[in-house]
C-alpha cells in the first residue's frame, strides 16, 4: 500500500522568501509518481508539478520545485519568492505508474504567506 | 491544462433524499474518472474510480448502493448520492486523466468540487 506523510500541519513564509513544504511517502512500487497540488479556500486542486520515480533530474515549473530524494523518499516541494496568492493547503500524493493511477493524498500542509 | 467541470457547485438537501454529482471533461476524453470527497480540514479520500463503458471499482468500505456511479459516456461521470443523510454532508471532487489512464506522467485534473450539505 501506498502511504504519504506530510508532518507540517502548518507553515508560515513572508512574502518573497522561499518554503519547503516536507513530504515522504512509502510505496512498494517500483515505478511511481509523486505530485504536489495546491487547494486554496475555494476548493479547486490545483496541480503544481510532477516527479516520475525514474526522472533523473528534480522537476521544476516556474517558481515551483520538487527536491526529490529517492533514497530517503521525500519529495519535497520548494516555493521560491513567495506571494501573498500561495497561501492554501498543499497536498503531496503519489501514484502508481502504469498502474490505476489512484492518487494517494497526505494530509496536508497550511500555508500561510505574510505581507 | 484540460478542464474539468462539475455540476453544481453546491447543493443543499432534506435527509432521506437523493442528490445528482455531474463531473465533465470539457476538452478532451477520459476512459477514467475519479470521486474522492474531502471533509473539512481533512484530505481528499478516493471513493471510488468511474470506468466508461462498465461498473465502477469502490475503494474499501464505500457503500457502492448509497453512491451510485454512472459513466455514460468519455466526457461525462455522475455520482448520485442516494437517500442522503447529514453525515454525507462533504465536498465532494471529481479528476480526470487526459491520456484516458496512461502513462500517470499525465497529470490528473480536478473538477472544482461540489459542496453537499444534508439538513
Amino acid at each position: 500500500a501506498q502511504k504519504i506523510t506530510q508532518t507540517q500541519p502548518g507553515m508560515f513564509v513572508q512574502e518573497k522568501e522561499a518554503v519547503t513544504l516536507d513530504c515522504t511517502y512509502d510505496t512498494s512500487d517500483p515505478s511511481y509518481g509523486l505530485f504536489w497540488y495546491k487547494q486554496p479556500s475555494s476548493g479547486e486542486m490545483i496541480f503544481l508539478i510532477y516527479q516520475g520515480s525514474y526522472d533523473q533530474q528534480n522537476a521544476t515549473e516556474g517558481r515551483y520545485s520538487l527536491n526529490f530524494q529517492k533514497a530517503r523518499k521525500s519529495a519535497n516541494l520548494v516555493i521560491s519568492a513567495s506571494q501573498l496568492g500561495d497561501s492554501a493547503m498543499y497536498f503531496c500524493a503519489t501514484a502508481t505508474q502504469g498502474g490505476s493511477e489512484k492518487l494517494v493524498f497526505g494530509k496536508g500542509t497550511k500555508l500561510t504567506v505574510n505581507p | 491544462g484540460a478542464v474539468v467541470s462539475q455540476h453544481p457547485s453546491w447543493v443543499i438537501c432534506k435527509s432521506g433524499t437523493s442528490v445528482k454529482i455531474e463531473c465533465r471533461s470539457l476538452d478532451f476524453q477520459a476512459t477514467t474518472m475519479f470521486w474522492y470527497r474531502q471533509f473539512p480540514k481533512q484530505s481528499l479520500m478516493l471513493m471510488a474510480t468511474s470506468n466508461e463503458g462498465s461498473k465502477a471499482t469502490y475503494e474499501q468500505g464505500v457503500e457502492k448502493d448509497k453512491f451510485l456511479i454512472n459513466h455514460a459516456s468519455l466526457t461525462l461521470s455522475t455520482l448520485t448520492v442516494t437517500s442522503a443523510h447529514p453525515e454525507d454532508s462533504s465536498f465532494y471532487i471529481c479528476s480526470a486523466n487526459p491520456s484516458g489512464g496512461r502513462p500517470v506522467s499525465d497529470t490528473q485534473y480536478f473538477g472544482p468540487g461540489t459542496r453537499l450539505t444534508v439538513l
